[in-house]
């Protein structure tokens, strides 16, 4: 059974840092690419990037802007998402999801909330 | 702003068939495989239907895509109570280099 279990999320004040992480099991993890999606409150789902199997390409929203960087850890079946200058708009449920191919997502965590507030 | 356009919201009586619009562009659905999911509030999302009408294994077929041109739809037929979610396309866009959702579209059955 394909579980991803994310982590790291909570409240932070404007302009701190995060780094969430998803716990991948069930799968070859190291053979997908893995994605970062979230959902702001009272809002739809928005991608903020993904990861290729051997970490080679990265792409990003453009919200990012530097921001944020996705890694990950094919040893721990791990990735991960550090978020820097993190912005009250940042506020959302951040979901870790596994690639299916042609950029389609087929599993997903659960979520974890982060809260950029003072 | 969505890039993928789709309606707020879209309603049926039980048994009837609802259809959901995507609207796209040439970067996007116009070059690129269309995926659908559904979205339970507190819950993880679901795929629903990927490479633009294909089903997961569990997926009843009660749901079936399209896509032509810039635009896709999923159609949801014999709607059931269990069918009342947030249900939303996406597609990777050339222009951006990045996975673009629709808005999304909150299915009510009355």
């Amino acid at each position: 059974e394909v579980q991803l279990v994310e982590s790291g999320g909570g409240l932070v004040q404007p302009g701190g840092s995060l780094r969430l992480s998803c716990a991948a099991s069930g799968f070859i993890f190291s053979t997908y690419w893995m994605s970062w999606v979230r959902q702001a409150p009272g809002k739809g789902l928005e991608w903020v990037a993904n990861i290729k199997e051997d970490g080679g390409e990265k792409y990003y929203v453009g919200f990012v802007n530097g921001r944020f960087t996705i890694s990950r850890d094919n040893a721990k079946n791990s990735f991960y998402l550090q978020m820097n200058s993190l912005r009250a708009e940042d506020t959302a449920v951040y979901y870790c999801a596994k690639g299916r191919g042609y950029y389609a997502l087929d599993e997903w965590g659960q979520g974890t909330l982060v809260t950029v507030s003072s | 702003q969505s890039v993928l356009t789709q309606p707020p919201s879209a309603s049926g009586t039980p048994g009837q068939k609802v259809t959901i619009s995507c609207s796209g562009s040439s970067s996007n659905i116009g070059s690129n495989s269309v995926h659908w999911y559904q979205h339970l509030p507190g819950t993880a999302p679901k795929l629903l239907i990927y490479r633009n009408n294909q089903r997961p294994s569990g997926v009843p077929d009660r749901f079936s895509a399209s896509k032509s041109g810039t635009s896709a739809s999923l159609a949801v037929s014999g709607l059931r109570s269990e069918d009342e979610a947030d249900y939303y396309c996406a597609a990777w866009d050339d222009s951006l280099s990045g996975v673009e959702f629709g808005g999304g579209t909150k299915v009510t059955v009355l």
